[in-house]
C-alpha cells in the first residue's frame, strides 16, 4: 500500500515563528502536493512538485514556500507564521501520468492540524 | 479556470435510505473526475474515479457515480447508507498531467439511526 506520512498530526506555533511541515511518501511517486483544508472551502492547492528540486505555485502560495531535495520528501515552510494560517494541511502524492490517465490517483497523508497563536 | 461546485454543504439522511451527493464542474476540455471521502480525523481516501469509458462508475463501499457530460455533473449515489458512511465527501477534477486536483467545498453526510 502507498503510504504518505506527515510528521505531525497536531502542531501549535507562535505568531512569527518559522514552521516546517514534513511529508514523506514511500512509492517513488514523482508528483507531490500540499493542500490546505478549511471548513466551507474544501482543499486548496498551495504548492506542488513534479520532480526533485522542481516546484510550482498552486492557488494560494502567499506566505508559504516548499523544498524538495529528495524524491520521497516534500516540505512546506511557513516563513513567519500568522494566525490566518491556522488550518489543516494535507500532503498528497501521485505518479506522473506519462502512460495516460490511469495513474492519476492521488494518495493523501493523515493531515497536520496547525494552530498559530 | 476549472472549478467544482458541490451543491449541498450538508446532507442529513436516515440509515438504510438512499442518498445522492451532487457535484458539477466547469471545463471545456476532457476531464478526469474523482470522489474522495474523509472520515473524522483522517486524510482523504479515494472512493471512485472517472477517466474514460462507461459513464457509470462503481467504487468502494457500495458507492457509484454517473458522469454526465452534457450537464457537466458527476453525482455520487448509494442506494442504502449505513451509520459508518458518516463523513465528508469531496468531488475533484483533474486534467491529468501533473494531476493537480481541484476540489469542491465538500459535502458533510450525516447518517442518523
Amino acid at each position: 500500500d502507498v503510504k504518505v506520512t506527515q510528521s505531525s498530526r497536531y502542531l501549535v506555533k507562535r505568531t512569527g515563528e518559522k514552521v516546517f511541515l514534513e511529508c514523506v511518501q514511500d512509492m517513488d511517486h514523482e508528483n507531490m502536493f500540499w493542500y490546505r483544508q478549511d471548513p466551507g472551502l474544501g482543499l486548496r492547492l498551495i504548492y506542488f512538485s513534479y520532480d526533485v528540486k522542481m516546484k510550482e505555485k498552486g492557488d494560494i502560495p502567499e506566505g508559504y514556500s516548499v523544498s524538495r531535495e529528495k524524491k520521497e520528501r516534500f516540505s512546506l515552510i511557513l516563513e513567519s507564521a500568522s494566525t490566518n494560517q491556522t488550518s489543516m494541511y494535507l500532503c498528497a502524492s501521485s505518479l506522473r501520468s506519462r502512460a495516460g490517465p490511469m495513474n492519476t490517483e492521488a494518495f493523501f497523508g493523515q493531515g497536520t492540524r496547525l494552530t498559530v497563536v | 479556470a476549472q472549478s467544482v461546485t458541490q451543491l449541498d454543504s450538508q446532507v442529513p439522511v436516515f440509515e438504510e435510505a438512499p442518498v445522492e451527493l451532487r457535484c458539477n464542474y466547469s471545463s471545456s476540455v476532457s476531464v478526469y473526475l474523482f470522489w474522495y471521502v474523509q472520515y473524522p480525523n483522517q486524510g482523504l481516501q479515494l472512493l471512485l474515479k472517472y477517466l474514460s469509458g462507461s459513464t457509470l462508475v462503481k467504487g468502494i463501499n457500495g458507492f457509484e457515480a454517473e458522469f454526465n457530460k452534457s450537464q457537466t455533473s458527476f453525482h455520487l449515489r448509494k442506494p442504502s447508507v449505513h451509520i459508518s458512511d458518516t463523513a465528508e465527501y469531496f468531488c475533484a477534477v483533474s486534467q491529468g498531467g501533473y494531476n493537480k486536483l481541484i476540489f469542491g467545498a465538500g459535502t458533510r453526510l450525516a447518517v442518523h439511526p
